[in-house]
């Protein structure tokens, strides 16, 4: 069975532009999950999807946004970007709901210069 | 709400002993216990939870007191692959809520 994978796994953008990252799931899971990792602040949650609904979002600013589609496949994308939106950005996809093993993809590094 | 960890990093030699605690300030209906090694994807080592199931693939134990809110992973022996940033994520018992982890433990078993 294929792990989650994400594209692309490296990104280089300048302040104030948006991007787009994408997440496919294992095959079968319909639970997707973003989060944000920078050094020191640990995995800081982003947004939870369950067959195209949003079940919950964590307390970022409304330039983050997310959505998931009919083959569980999952985009997120940050408009106005930041220089502190810098960051490893993962996404775990899960059989059912939280309360079972999220398997993580690699991952997207995202650098804003 | 972010689960607290502790320590923030540790240092063991082959064959010793950690505990690594996670507290937090809701009640818990699950506590997720994930190891990730640098530059790779968290992994997950096992789920506890409420009533005292527990699930879990390595040879790695864990406790999960609910009054208290907290769990601990207990690693034994420890061996060199036992490295890398220890995360514990939650479930709150509190409806539909997200699976949230802390800010990491960082673990280096050394020779």
């Amino acid at each position: 069975k294929a792990g989650v994978t994400q594209t692309p796994r490296y990104l280089i953008k300048t302040r104030g532009q948006q991007v787009t990252l994408s997440c496919s799931p294992i095959s079968g899971h319909r639970s997707v999950s973003w989060y944000q990792q920078t050094p020191g602040q640990g995995l800081q949650f982003l947004f939870e999807y369950f067959s195209e609904t949003q079940r919950n979002k964590g307390n970022f600013p409304g330039r983050f946004s997310g959505r998931q589609f009919s083959n569980s496949r999952s985009e997120m994308n940050v408009s106005t970007l930041e220089l502190g939106d810098s960051a490893l950005y993962l996404c775990a996809s899960g059989s059912l709901d939280r309360d079972n093993e999220q398997f993580f993809g690699p991952g997207t590094r995202l650098t804003v210069l | 709400q972010q689960p607290v960890q502790s320590p923030q990093a540790v240092i063991l030699r082959e064959g010793e002993d950690a505990v690594i605690n996670c507290s937090s300030s809701k009640a818990l209906y699950s506590v997720h216990w994930y190891r990730q090694k640098h530059g790779e994807a968290p992994v997950f080592l096992m789920i506890l939870l409420k009533g005292g199931e527990q699930k879990g693939h390595e040879k790695i134990s864990a406790s999960f007191n609910e009054k208290k809110q907290q769990s601990s992973l207990y690693l034994t022996a420890s061996q060199l692959s036992y490295s890398g940033t220890y995360f514990c994520g939650i479930v709150a018992y509190s409806g539909n809520t997200p699976l949230v982890f802390g800010k990491g433990t960082r673990l280096s078993v050394i020779a």
